[in-house]
């Protein structure tokens, strides 16, 4: 199947810093989807990209589909303690296939105090 | 509230016996899908159902079985052939095929002794 490659695995972070995290595809994605997971619970969707470029800002988040379709940039702003928690890219490739949503492995964050 | 609903949310079950997941959702959403998250790994698709009465394997889906016979409803079972059946499992719903959106359940921590 297709490969995500979602870097970095885990940050440690200070309250107020900003966050950068990015994923990588083997091949052309038509979609990118940016999920944040709490321990022990189901992943929330966060931003919904679709098009090449494409700029999306939730709140503190922003999020950007690469202008090659094979990568994918997830920034927050001036972090604050709820923040932590995994954060997981998906994507699904140019092949059309409904089942083809592919999950990165996620990057851990931690926001200290 | 609209939403997916999954119980229970701890599972707990000796080697050896089958066990079913339940999904239920009231969004209306026509596909359903059930993913296997371990610890440090990304989601990994079981099986998903675009209508009901329908359904197709997902990556690994060696040792589970899915119905389909309402909207709402995606019972998972995970049988006595699956080999390493303790994990969390997270189901997710979707409008439709072409809609990439999925939003997620609160997941079952199955634990198998």
């Amino acid at each position: 199947g297709q490969q995500l490659n979602q870097s970095p695995q885990s940050m440690f972070i200070q309250e107020g810093e900003d966050v950068s995290m990015n994923c990588t595809s083997s091949s052309i994605f038509n979609t990118w989807l940016w999920y944040k997971q709490d321990p022990g619970e189901g992943p929330v969707l966060l931003i919904a990209l679709y098009k090449a470029g494409e700029l999306t800002s939730n709140g503190r988040l922003t999020a950007q589909f690469g202008i090659t379709r094979k990568d994918s940039f997830l920034n927050i702003s001036a972090s604050i303690p709820s923040d932590v928690g995994i954060y997981f890219c998906a994507g699904r490739d140019s092949s059309g296939s409904a089942r083809q949503l592919t999950f990165g492995s996620g990057t851990q964050l931690t926001v200290l105090p | 509230d609209g939403g997916i609903t999954q119980s229970p949310k701890y599972l707990f079950r000796k080697e050896g016996q089958n066990v079913t997941l339940s999904c239920e959702q009231n969004l209306n959403h026509d596909a359903m899908y059930w993913y296997r998250q371990d610890p440090g790994q990304g989601l990994r698709l079981i099986y998903y159902s675009q209508i009901v009465n329908d359904f197709q394997k997902g990556d690994i889906a060696e040792g589970y079985s899915v119905s389909r016979e309402k909207k709402e409803s995606f019972p998972l079972t995970v049988t006595s052939a699956q080999k390493n059946p303790t994990a969390f499992y997270l189901c997710a719903s979707s409008i439709g095929r072409t809609n990439n959106e999925q939003f997620f359940g609160p997941g079952t921590r199955l634990t198998v002794l």
